[in-house]
């Protein structure tokens, strides 16, 4: 079974902090996700790997950066923590997909709290 | 941007009864998932169907889509209390998913 998994289950964080989310995946699936989770917003796209080292920007990028320098390794940072960043953070991997998504795998996410 | 929209947000049926939740979509689909999220945990991938099926099965769960329509349903027959849960429909887009704000399904013992 794939296994991803993030870091921390709860973080808790000050305004103006650099925060680091780790996320690690045992499957050698090329495709990782960031994703973050808001009542009545559903599954917002953060940032998506396809390789090592490659990033593309998702539906929210802004106060965001991401590391990838491994390819079971994706990383999430918030460059300067503030209070609207308080939420679930997923992540999620899967393998390359041609013209059919593949399905993505999810750890238990991180609730992260700015103070 | 929205591109699965799920109906209804919630759910409450008896344990026993089937639960069916829809899934509306804008754009053309290569695919279309459905996943399912226990509170508090990451979400699990149920099905996928592709943009050539109309309908597929998995144990107690049934998919059907709809491309003319730009819709999908997700049946689940014979609802047992583990089912409660939230319920996203996703649609493919390049290598990434677009979620739904998704269905609260409870099933009451």
């Amino acid at each position: 079974d794939v296994k991803v998994t993030q870091s921390s289950r709860y973080l808790v964080k000050r305004t103006g902090e650099k925060v680091f989310l780790e996320c690690v995946q045992d499957m050698d699936h090329e495709n990782m996700f960031w994703y973050r989770q808001d009542p009545g917003l559903g599954l917002r796209l953060i940032y998506f790997s396809y390789d090592v080292k490659m990033k593309e920007k998702g539906d929210i990028p802004e106060g965001y950066s991401v590391s990838r320098e491994k390819k079971e390794r994706f990383s999430l940072i918030l460059e300067s923590a503030s209070t609207n960043q308080t939420s679930m953070y997923l992540c999620a991997s899967s393998p390359l997909g041609g013209r059919v998504n593949q399905p993505q795998h999810f750890g238990d996410g991180t609730r992260l709290s700015i103070l | 941007s929205q591109q699965g929209e799920e109906d209804p947000q919630a759910l409450s049926i008896q344990e026993g009864e089937n639960a069916t939740m829809n899934c509306s979509y804008k754009t053309s689909i290569n695919n279309l998932q459905w996943y399912r999220q226990n509170s508090g945990r990451g979400l699990v991938h149920l099905i996928l169907i592709r943009s050539n099926e109309r309908e597929k099965h998995s144990g107690r769960l049934r998919v059907t889509l709809d491309t003319s329509k730009k819709s999908s349903s997700l049946l689940i027959t014979a609802s047992r209390a583990a089912d409660t849960a939230s319920y996203f429909c996703a649609t493919g887009r390049a290598q990434k998913l677009v979620f739904g704000q998704g269905t609260r399904l409870t099933i009451n013992p």
